[in-house]
């Protein structure tokens, strides 16, 4: 089936060690997306590709960066992850930007050590 | 800033009851979206209503949506155990920069 998949489910770091979140998708969509999500809280969304261009927004901490080296992966770096980065990321995709549904993977739970 | 608002925030309800949440928002769309997030999950499209929609249905789905009372709900008929989980609204806004913007979600539990 036709899925958005991130890995790992749980990850572990220590404060201030880089991490990477990963997530791959077989829908051959346009658009990837990372989202932020704290407990009870809304999805916060951090950036998007449509296709290789690169989209922050505006109150994304510098410490994010992304990667998306071709249609399928993307990629969440995180540089020097702060007690306030624990949370769920959510990847996302969508066929285009506007106007459509977007399908979600099952999240990275990131807890800082 | 964060568009939709979703009331309740927690609703409880037994199985076979329906179930009634309400998402509020502020500026003009191009369509209005709700999504289920089971407990660890990531989150699952349900519906999408365009503006210049009215009602829209998908199995025990009925979304309505008013806009120039900028509201929309979610209506689950006959629920079940399974049904429960948060549900959140979002809206594609119009305008430059526009994005999918989420309210905060609505926590609903079905009774056994």
């Amino acid at each position: 089936d036709a899925m958005v998949i991130q890995n790992p489910r749980y990850q572990v770091t220590q404060f201030g060690k880089p991490v990477t979140l990963s997530c791959s998708q077989t829908l051959n969509h346009n658009v990837m997306y990372w989202y932020q999500q704290k407990s009870s809280q809304a999805p916060k969304l951090l950036f998007h590709y449509y296709d290789k261009d690169f989209n922050n927004e505006a109150d994304t901490p510098d410490n994010f960066q992304s990667r998306r080296p071709n249609t399928s992966f993307c990629f969440l770096d995180i540089r020097s992850p702060g007690l306030g980065d624990a949370a769920m990321y959510l990847c996302a995709t969508s066929r285009e930007v506007l106007r459509q549904p977007q399908h979600f993977g099952d999240g990275t739970r990131l807890s800082i050590l | 800033s964060q568009q939709g608002e979703e009331d309740p925030q927690a609703l409880s309800i037994q199985e076979g009851e329906n179930a009634t949440m309400n998402c509020s928002y502020k500026t003009s769309i191009n369509n209005l979206q709700w999504y289920r997030q089971n407990s660890g999950r990531g989150l699952v499209h349900l519906i999408l209503i365009r503006s210049n929609e009215r009602e829209k249905h998908s199995g025990r789905l009925r979304v309505t949506l008013d806009t120039s009372k900028k509201s929309s709900s979610l209506l689950i008929t006959a629920s079940r155990a399974a049904d429960t989980a948060s549900y959140f609204c979002a809206t594609d806004n119009t305008g430059a920069n526009s994005k999918l913007t989420f309210g905060k979600g609505i926590t609903l539990s079905v009774r056994p």
